[in-house]
């Protein structure tokens, strides 16, 4: 039972490197979600895609970048990483719209950036 | 954005009821509640939802207002794996799922 995968699961950056946050459900659903959590914080919503082909901005998408490659797959991508973009980030999928369905969220990717 | 309202913190003692509550004054008559738990260094996980009658699951149960502006989480008998932050949310009409900052639940032995 994979559920959501996040990949990697821990990374450190230096200010101005790039990299890309990986994130595979299968469990056919239509809508993902990219969220970062700061300590002691909840969760803050980055991007979500609610369909193959469509992403959206969430609360807080400056600084990112997103990718729906197929239905399984939704990737975050950091362009220039700033220390600011130190957190958690964490992976959700839903089979639509949160309704009868649940979200089911990845295991979370740490990132530090110098 | 769909935004609800719940208290930063509570306690509760082990083995007791918990009570845990949210306001959701701009929901629509569509739109479901959801309660997830977010245990230490993991992510959040699924409790519970509804629309509008009062559910019941294993894990707990969900008592939703008559008029669906507030409902509460209901944790029949505390342990202190329970202890967790508790986020309600409800998805809006533009398709954000906004989490907020949600309910730091403490249980004491």
């Amino acid at each position: 039972n994979a559920g959501v995968t996040q990949t990697p699961k821990f990374q450190v950056l230096k200010t101005g490197q790039s990299m890309t946050l990986q994130c595979a459900q299968d469990m056919n659903h239509n809508s993902m979600y990219w969220y970062r959590q700061d300590p002691g914080m909840g969760l803050r919503l980055i991007y979500y895609s609610a369909s193959e082909g469509t992403t959206d901005k969430g609360e807080v998408p400056n600084g990112y970048n997103v990718s729906r490659l197929n239905k399984r797959e939704f990737s975050l991508r950091l362009e220039s990483a700033a220390p600011s973009q130190t957190s958690v980030y964490f992976c959700a999928s839903s089979r639509d719209r949160v309704g009868t369905g649940e979200l089911f969220f990845g295991e979370g990717s740490r990132l530090t950036v110098l | 954005d769909a935004k609800t309202t719940q208290p930063n913190s509570m306690e509760s003692n082990e083995e007791e009821p918990v009570h845990l509550p949210c306001n959701h004054s701009t929901i629509s008559g569509t739109d479901y509640i959801h309660w997830y738990r977010q245990l230490p260094s993991q992510g959040p996980e699924y409790v519970i939802h509804g629309l509008t009658s009062n559910v019941n699951n294993r894990m707990a149960s969900l008592a939703i207002a008559e008029d669906r502006k507030s409902s509460t989480l209901i944790l029949h008998r505390a342990t202190l794996r329970d202890a967790a932050v508790y986020y309600c949310i409800y998805l809006g009409r533009d398709d954000k799922i906004i989490f907020g900052k949600g309910t730091r639940l403490h249980i004491l032995p």
